[in-house]
């Protein structure tokens, strides 16, 4: 258990709606990441916040939105769904602001499936 | 660009070494990182290497970085069955980005 938690577990969706996914990372850890992997992409790293703030970006569509709390849990917010957004989101929490820390803990995983 | 690519699977007996090799692009990556992945769960960091190291070894792990080709391996040693999984290797892109390989898929046989 690397002690980071997402909500939910799994989740089904027709297109073009909009889902919210949840993580709560480590305790006192700052940072938070978001990663989606599909089948055809791979592992993609989407999105850092640190410390309610946004600190990196990757290739993150403009349909998807993050944001973190002050209580440091994150949202990721997913719009106009399309099929193609089915994947696997994760998310990773880690006491550093930089990437280049190797400490990033990973959560299980929130599966959408959009039909 | 920025790919990073590993080979898509690997079948190894128990008992025997595997070697999980990767290909990076960006020559100014100063952190390479290997992650395991097993089934239904999230990332699992394993081991990393810094740039300016050319190995690095950690009980059964053994990390090698040939900077001139941009090719990192993995050498796990005495494989088990419980090491089957989906490895990842990443680096770090222009100090923000963290790229992840296609992964591959180790398959271990008794």
């Amino acid at each position: 258990d690397s002690g980071v938690t997402q909500t939910p577990k799994h989740l089904i969706t027709a297109t073009g709606q909009r889902v919210t996914l949840r993580c709560s990372p480590r305790s006192g850890d700052l940072s938070v990441y978001w990663y989606q992997q599909s089948l055809d992409q791979g592992l993609q790293f989407l999105i850092q916040y640190y410390n309610g703030e946004e600190r990196a970006k990757g290739n993150i569509l403009e349909r998807f939105s993050a944001q973190q709390f002050p209580d440091l849990h994150s949202e990721l917010n997913l719009s106009s769904l399309e099929l193609g957004d089915s994947a696997l989101y994760f998310c990773a929490s880690s006491p550093s602001s930089s990437l280049r820390s190797y400490e990033q803990y990973f959560g299980p995983g929130t599966r959408l499936t959009v039909t | 660009g920025e790919d990073v690519e590993q080979s898509l699977f690997l079948s190894v007996r128990e008992g025997d070494s595997s070697v999980i090799n990767c290909t990076y692009t960006d020559s100014s990556s100063t952190y390479l990182y290997w992650y395991k992945q097993e089934p239904g769960a999230g990332l699992q960091l394993l081991t990393y290497i810094f740039s300016n190291m050319d190995m690095k070894q950690d009980q059964r792990l053994t990390v090698l970085l040939n900077k001139k080709d941009k090719h990192l391996s993995l050498r796990i040693a005495d494989t088990q069955t419980g090491d089957s999984a989906i490895y990842f290797c990443a680096e770090v892109v222009n100090t923000d980005k963290l790229i992840f390989g296609t992964g591959t898929r180790l398959q271990v046989f008794p």
